[in-house]
């Protein structure tokens, strides 16, 4: 199995500020077969990046992923207030596994 | 618009079993794996298992393997997941999600989501 660890484990950042989350794989994740979600309080994921870097249908393009292999990143340009949330990676080459979470205060 | 609407909260005693569903509208059911992904309180997302509708045949996480069941029922749009000889480690809410790669058994990323179904086991 595939083991995702994400960091860091809280962030507390003021808005327009930019923002870069971590997730890191125990093995590779061939194909950037990776995906990152956004979820609020009480509401179910919402799928923002996929393939490691393309941005999913109506996602502001102040999202952004990047890397390969075992490293990649989400990157928030410049916060707005309603990126408060948890973001969690997931990877897909091999079954599917998550990320235990980043979460984002602002 | 896809959408994803599950059966509500249940309680249920250890040992016994659940069945969620799930009712897709808005697209088409049978060419898109519907997926499984519970989160315990407060905690992160675990994939148990999905199914392609058009091929039938489910693929399940090893951790749930004999104790999950994934069916779908294409005349309604409708998935199921079923979970047996619960414990109270099962409580958390589970999320039906639709892989977003048609054709595949997947698990692929997941581009909608049901609102979730809180179960929660206790004596």
């Amino acid at each position: 199995e595939i083991v995702l660890t994400q960091s860091p484990g809280t962030l507390s950042l003021s808005p327009g500020e930019r923002v870069t989350l971590s997730c890191r794989a125990s093995q590779s994740v061939n194909n950037n077969y990776l995906a990152w979600y956004q979820q609020k309080p009480g509401q179910a994921p919402r799928l923002l990046i996929y393939g490691a870097s393309d941005r999913a249908t109506g996602i502001p393009d102040r999202f952004s992923g990047s890397g390969s292999g075992t490293d990649f990143t989400l990157t928030i340009s410049r916060l707005e207030p309603e990126d408060s949330a948890v973001y969690f990676c997931q990877q897909y080459y091999n079954s599917g596994t998550f990320g235990q979470g980043t979460k984002v205060e602002i | 618009q896809v959408q994803l609407v599950q059966s509500g909260a249940d309680v249920k005693k250890p040992g016994s079993s659940v069945k969620v569903s799930c009712k897709a509208s808005g697209g088409s059911f049978s060419s898109n794996a519907i997926s499984w992904v519970r989160q315990a309180p407060g905690q992160g997302l675990e994939w148990m298992g999905g199914l392609l509708p058009i091929f039938g045949t489910p693929i399940y996480a090893q951790k749930f393997q004999g104790r999950v069941t994934i069916t779908a029922d294409e005349s309604t749009s409708t998935s199921y997941m079923e979970l047996s000889s619960l414990r109270s480690d099962d409580t958390a809410i589970y999320f039906c999600a639709r892989d977003a790669v048609p054709g595949y058994t997947g698990p692929y990323y997941f581009d909608f989501w049901g609102q979730g179904t809180l179960v929660t086991v206790s004596s």
